[in-house]
């Protein structure tokens, strides 16, 4: 168990639809990173937050936003859902900037499976 | 921009050794990350080489040639649940936000 906490796991919902994934980060870290992984891809970068404030924007679509809260969780909002946004959506999180110093390592949520339909 | 290139599959036979490569190409450098992936599972942290050389954990070591923009993860003595999928991964410096960009995986098989 990374600390990390996602949900929902599943989700199914109809092109159009607008969804929200949420993340709980492990206690205490101030960095959260949201990675979009589809059909035997890799991970794909989406957003990060620090400690409320946006970081780091990678591809990510206009459709989607995102947001980290005072209590330090995060949610990923998608919008507009296309077929192609079916994917595993991973929370990540680290205590501060990117992995401790001399480590490369961030934790991971379990994922938020979405399908549109 | 970093770039990271992996084989996409490497199949092995039960108690074998494997190593997956992994080349880059990054503005600045801050240490090759492994990670593991099960199929549908979360990503979980290997290994890490900041420096060159060899950092062994157990059945699994991690190999870096910073001149050579190169590194590799070896695993030994594999065994059936080593079947996964397993990810490079650098710290992207450029925006001072210290993320995590992965390559892309090579599915590891593992066969009886």
């Amino acid at each position: 168990d990374s600390g990390v906490t996602q949900t929902p796991k599943h989700l199914i919902t109809a092109t159009g639809q607008r969804v929200t994934l949420r993340c709980s980060p492990r206690s205490g870290d101030l960095s959260v990173y949201w990675y979009q992984q589809s059909l035997d891809q890799g991970l794909q970068f989406l957003i990060q937050y620090y400690n409320g404030e946006e970081r780091a924007k990678g591809n990510i679509l206009e459709r989607f936003s995102a947001q980290q809260f005072p209590d330090l969780h995060s949610e990923l909002n998608l919008s507009s859902l296309e077929l192609g946004d079916s994917a595993l959506y991973f929370c990540a999180s680290s205590a501060r900037l990117g992995p401790r110093r001399g480590s490369g390592e961030l934790f991971f949520g379990e994922g938020s499976r979405l399908t549109v339909l | 921009g970093q770039s990271l290139e992996q084989p996409s599959e490497v199949t092995a036979v039960e108690g074998a050794i494997v190593q997956i490569n992994c080349t880059y190409q990054t503005s600045g450098f801050y240490g090759l990350s492994w990670y593991q992936q099960h199929d549908g599972g979360a990503p979980t942290f290997l290994s890490y080489n900041g420096l060159d050389g060899l950092e062994e954990t157990g059945r699994f070591s991690s190999f870096l040639s910073r001149s050579d923009s190169y590194g590799y993860l070896l695993l030994q003595e594999l065994q059936m649940k080593d079947s996964a999928s397993y990810f490079c991964a650098v710290r992207d410096p450029g925006d001072s936000s210290y993320k995590l960009i992965f390559g892309s995986g090579t599915r590891l098989l593992v066969r009886p």
